[in-house]
Parts: structure tokens; C-alpha cells; sequence
């Protein structure tokens, strides 16, 4: 099992609607979990940190699942300006102490 | 917030020649430095963590004579290409994240590289 998987899409979805999509992490001692966009040619940003309890930025809301070892990103009223690579990024904190990267998701807002 | 810059932001050089890359961390200080690269529709790829002070530590597949790595001080880390070909073109991004926010504080990138050797 690869330590940190996504759909890497393409997910085309119409500008208004709510797309969601999940990251599955395999190293269960995982302990920071984070979302990042990437627009195209250009660096990796941060959209938001993901906390047990979950967490809500606007139209944007992180959820961190232990038990099942994922997470998820939901995305509700959908602008064009979404259209983005999603990634997702988990801090191992073992011995390595590696950020392991997804290799993304790929979100298009069709209008 | 913490910013990390890079620079410079593109380069073309000829084959054969050497390309230095400079990574900073503008309002914090940055033991560790992370050094990608991003090939075309592919994911990022972590080559190597700088430490300030002592040598990098490379991915296995990444050679560390041809891709030298330097972090002389707590602010800056430099990538230098040496011999570049032009399948080192790639987009090169560095990394860092502020220790003020804890063990668990997100990484901030540098605005990239993108190189292409001719």
C-alpha cells in the first residue's frame, strides 16, 4: 500500500455544485495531515491544516477520519477559481520524520 | 506569516554547465530545508533535506554530486545543478517550515525554479 494515496482525477464538476474527495495514508502514526492547492506551473500553497476535530474555512471543511486512516476535503459551492491540483500531505513523525505527499488530485469547475 | 523565497523563479542554461538555486526563509529560521522536484502532470518529488550545518540527506536515486546542496546558514539553503543535461529540466521547489508553530507546522515553499537546459 502506497503510504499516501488520492484520485488523481481529473473530477470535473459544475461551477455551484459541492465535490469531495478523500486521501488514504497508511502509516497510522501519522500525526499532522494538511491540504495544499497547486495551480498550475506554480508552487504547492496551503488551502488548510486538518484537525481531528475537523475544521471549516469557508466554503472549504477538513476531516480527519484515524480509525479508517484518511481524510477528506469537501468543497461546497464551487467557483471557477477552484479549479486546481489538491494535495494532500501527511507528516509521518516516525524516525524518518518524512512529509509525504499525495500526488494530487486534479479538480476542474466547469462553467 | 513565514514566507520562503526562492530565486530565481526560471533559468535556461546551456548543457554542461552549473545552475545554483537559493532557497530562504525570510522571517524565520530554518534548520531544515526540503529540496523537490516536479516533472510535468507528476507529483512532487522529495531529492533531499538540507540541515543547517551538517551534509543533506538524499533520496535514494538522487545523485548528491550532481545536485549539491549547501545550507550555510539558518536563512538560506542553495540547490546547484552541476553538469546540468537537459533531463534535469524540471521545476525545483524548496520547503521549510516555521519551528516558532510547533512539530506540527505546514511546510512553506519557496516559489519554485523552473530550469530547462538546453
Amino acid at each position: 500500500r502506497k503510504e499516501v494515496e488520492q484520485d488523481p482525477g481529473p473530477f470535473n464538476v459544475p461551477e455551484g455544485a459541492t465535490v469531495a474527495f478523500n486521501c488514504t495514508y497508511s502509516n497510522s502514526a501519522s500525526q499532522s495531515f494538511f491540504w495544499y492547492r497547486q495551480d498550475c506551473r506554480k508552487e504547492p500553497k496551503l488551502l488548510m491544516s486538518v484537525y481531528s476535530s475537523g475544521n471549516e474555512d469557508g466554503r472549504f471543511t477538513a476531516q480527519l477520519n484515524r480509525a479508517s486512516q484518511y481524510i477528506s476535503l469537501l468543497i461546497r459551492d464551487s467557483k471557477l477559481s477552484d479549479s486546481a491540483t489538491y494535495l494532500c500531505v501527511v507528516n509521518s513523525m516516525n524516525r524518518d520524520d518524512k512529509i509525504i505527499f499525495g500526488k494530487g488530485t486534479r479538480l476542474h469547475i466547469l462553467p | 506569516g513565514a514566507v520562503v523565497s526562492q530565486h530565481p523563479s526560471w533559468v535556461i542554461c546551456k548543457s554542461g554547465t552549473s545552475v545554483k538555486i537559493e532557497c530562504r526563509s525570510l522571517d524565520f529560521q530554518a534548520t531544515t530545508m526540503f529540496w523537490y522536484r516536479q516533472f510535468p502532470k507528476q507529483s512532487l518529488m522529495l531529492m533531499a533535506t538540507s540541515n543547517e550545518g551538517s551534509k543533506a540527506t538524499y533520496e535514494q536515486g538522487v545523485e548528491k554530486d550532481k545536485f549539491l546542496i549547501n545550507h550555510a546558514s539558518l536563512t538560506l539553503s542553495t540547490l546547484t545543478v552541476t553538469s546540468a543535461h537537459p533531463e534535469d529540466s524540471s521545476f525545483y521547489i524548496c520547503s521549510a517550515s516555521d519551528p516558532r508553530t510547533g512539530n506540527n507546522s505546514p511546510l512553506h515553499f519557496g516559489n519554485g525554479t523552473r530550469l530547462t537546459v538546453t
